[in-house]
Formats: C-alpha cells, sequence, structure tokens
C-alpha cells in the first residue's frame, strides 16, 4: 500500500495563475481533508470530505476549491494564486468521521511569486 | 470552535532525559486526542491517541495524560533518543457543522542533543 500519495512535491506559481494539487489514498477510507501548514501556525483546515460526494468548508477556505472525484481521490485548486498562498499543503484521509486517525501524505511545497 | 494551545514552543534535551509537552483545548465536548511526529520535509505521522474514557495511555517509552475537568493533555517521552528529534502536534476533535474535524496545535520543536 502506497498509503496517500500526493502531486506535486514541489510548485512554483505567478500571481494569479492557477493550479490543482492531487492528491489519492489507496486504503478505503471514506474521509479526506485538504490542510495548509505555515511556519509557527501549526496545520490548518481547508476543506474536507467526510465522504464521497460529499465536501465542507474548514478553517481556512477562502481562495480555495475542492472536488472530491472520487472515493481515492480528492483534489485542491487554486483559480488565482496569491502569495499568501504560500505554504506545505497536506492531504490527509481517515476511516470516516467517527474514527479520527489521520493518515497524511508527504506534502506539497508550493510557492507563490 | 475548538481552540488548542500547546507549549512550549521548543524544547532542548540530553539523550537520556525527559521531555513533556502540553496542549489544552477549549470545547469540553472533545473526546479524542492524538499525537503526531512530523520529521523534517514529512508529512505528519501518528504516534498515540487517547481518547476522553481512559486518563493514560503508553506504548514503550510514550505516555500521553488527559485531565479532562482541566481541559488539557501532555505527552511524556522518557528516555530520549537523537531519533525523537522531530516537531510533535497535538490536536483535539472539535465539531464542524455536525462532522467530527481536528484542530490542531502550532507544534513543539524538540531537540534531543547526544
Amino acid at each position: 500500500n502506497a498509503g496517500v500519495t500526493q502531486t506535486p512535491k514541489f510548485q512554483v506559481l505567478k500571481t494569479g495563475q492557477s493550479m490543482t494539487l492531487q492528491c489519492a489514498q489507496d486504503m478505503n477510507h471514506n474521509s479526506m481533508y485538504w490542510y495548509r501548514q505555515d511556519p509557527g501556525m501549526g496545520l490548518r483546515l481547508i476543506y474536507y470530505s467526510a465522504s464521497e460526494g460529499t465536501t465542507d468548508k474548514g478553517e481556512v477556505p477562502n481562495g480555495y476549491n475542492v472536488s472530491r472525484l472520487n472515493k481515492r481521490e480528492f483534489s485542491l485548486r487554486l483559480e488565482s494564486a496569491a502569495p499568501s498562498q504560500t505554504s506545505v499543503y497536506f492531504c490527509a484521509s481517515s476511516v470516516d468521521r467517527d474514527y479520527n486517525e489521520q493518515f497524511f501524505g508527504p506534502g506539497t511545497r508550493l510557492t507563490v511569486l | 470552535g475548538e481552540n488548542v494551545e500547546q507549549h512550549p514552543s521548543t524544547l532542548s534535551v540530553q539523550e537520556g532525559d525527559s521531555a513533556v509537552i502540553k496542549c489544552t483545548y477549549s470545547d469540553s465536548a472533545s473526546n479524542y486526542f492524538p499525537w503526531y511526529k512530523q520529521e523534517l520535509g514529512k508529512g505528519p505521522q501518528l504516534i498515540i491517541d487517547i481518547r476522553s474514557n481512559v486518563g493514560e495511555k503508553k506504548d514503550q517509552r510514550i505516555a500521553v495524560t488527559l485531565n479532562k475537568t482541566a481541559k488539557h493533555f501532555s505527552l511524556h517521552i522518557t528516555e530520549t533518543q537523537p531519533e525523537d528529534s522531530a516537531v510533535y502536534f497535538c490536536a483535539a476533535e472539535g465539531s464542524n457543522s455536525g462532522y467530527s474535524t481536528l484542530t490542531f496545535g502550532k507544534g513543539t520543536m524538540l531537540l534531543v542533543s547526544p
């Protein structure tokens, strides 16, 4: 099992460009999450999907959209990137919303110039 | 929503010493408290967790204690080793529109010197 995989590992964008961060898990988990990690700020929840077909906003959703493509895949889209979105992005998954052990991917380091 | 405070932000110990990291939370309805370890360049990894129906849980050199009345929980690492050097995050389960989500503390950088 690969667990949670994320692509790309690194990305540099110019202000105003768009991109999609990809996430996939092979653990048959129902719930998936997107976090951002900034220095001194810990992990902050952007969006989550409790189950296939549902998505909900987390603590910091502005400037992002998500798609739960199927049970395995959960993508995060930046429509018009801003320097404030420079961060490390982590995808995570858990069995379901009532069993909270979350498994994290290796992260995507995004820089917006 | 849930608010989690974590202290200290950095902690330096000598190999073999014990390390303690403390967290407080605000939502008295929270009942799940995991601890994650993040090594440089990697994603966080769960090392131990505790649910509100117990006060302490131990796994080899790692233990977590929970005081629900005071709304705080702590991570204890005994006989520290250089490979314990990493950033540690506590988290608490909170409710977001009826679903449970985790709120993380800001992290503690632990440095274990040989």
